[in-house]
């Protein structure tokens, strides 16, 4: 059974880069095709998709936020990492990771717990 | 981009209904739809995918339905545990969610 662990600051000011980070257990982040995720969901709202990477390392971001957004892998530490940059407070949202199984379908398997960032000066 | 559109946004409902839930595409994105169940401060749980398969521990009194671009969450019976928010989600082309139904208590 995979899980996932969210991590990093509460707080970020506006202009500066978002960085959280996902640890995976109960599985090697760089086998099995999976496809790694991070997904948003503003206060009291729905949820939006950021990107994803494969455990290749091949990644896909979403169109609206491609021009900000980074994710990679650390296989060393087992876990994959988001990079948001020039945040804004439109950014302020729960930002949770999830996995893919592809042999199930695109569908968002298992997920973190969620954190939440606030984006304030 | 692919908008997904569920219906409707709050669903009152008892212990022991039948209930439906509408997720529309506004293309068709075959079978590539998923559903979720989320609960207050909590990481939303795969109830459906491919439109139509159960995902492994839920129970069998939620089914989905549907291909192309209108799709049915249905819950046959009610329990206590079930009233949350459901959300949609297509994967034929990149990711986007519905925006949500709230189910509650009637």
């Amino acid at each position: 059974q995979v899980q996932l662990q969210e991590s990093g600051p509460g707080l970020v000011k506006p202009s500066q880069t978002l960085s959280l980070t996902c640890t995976v257990s109960g599985g090697s982040i760089n086998s099995d095709g999976f496809y790694w995720s991070w997904i948003r969901q503003h206060p009291g709202k729905g949820l939006e998709w950021i990107g994803y990477i494969h455990s290749s390392g091949t990644t896909y971001y979403s169109p609206s936020l491609k021009s900000r957004v980074t994710i990679s892998l650390d296989t060393s530490k087992n876990h994959f990492s988001l990079k948001l940059n020039s945040v804004t407070a439109a950014d302020t949202a729960v930002y949770y990771c999830a996995a893919t199984i592809p042999a199930t379908g695109m569908d968002f398997d298992y997920w973190g717990q969620g954190t939440l960032v606030t984006v304030s000066a | 981009d692919i908008q997904l559109t569920q219906s409707p946004s709050t669903l009152s409902a008892s212990v022991g209904d039948r209930v439906t839930i509408t997720c529309r595409a506004s293309q068709s994105i075959s079978s590539w739809l998923a559903w979720y169940q989320q609960k207050p401060g909590k990481a939303p749980k795969l109830l459906i995918y491919q439109a139509s398969s159960l995902e492994s521990g839920v129970p069998s009194r939620f089914s989905g339905s549907g291909s192309g671009t209108e799709f049915t969450l249905t819950i046959s019976s009610l329990q206590p545990d079930d009233f949350a928010t459901y959300y949609c989600q297509q994967y034929n082309t990149y990711y986007t969610f519905g925006q949500g139904t709230k189910l509650e208590v009637k």
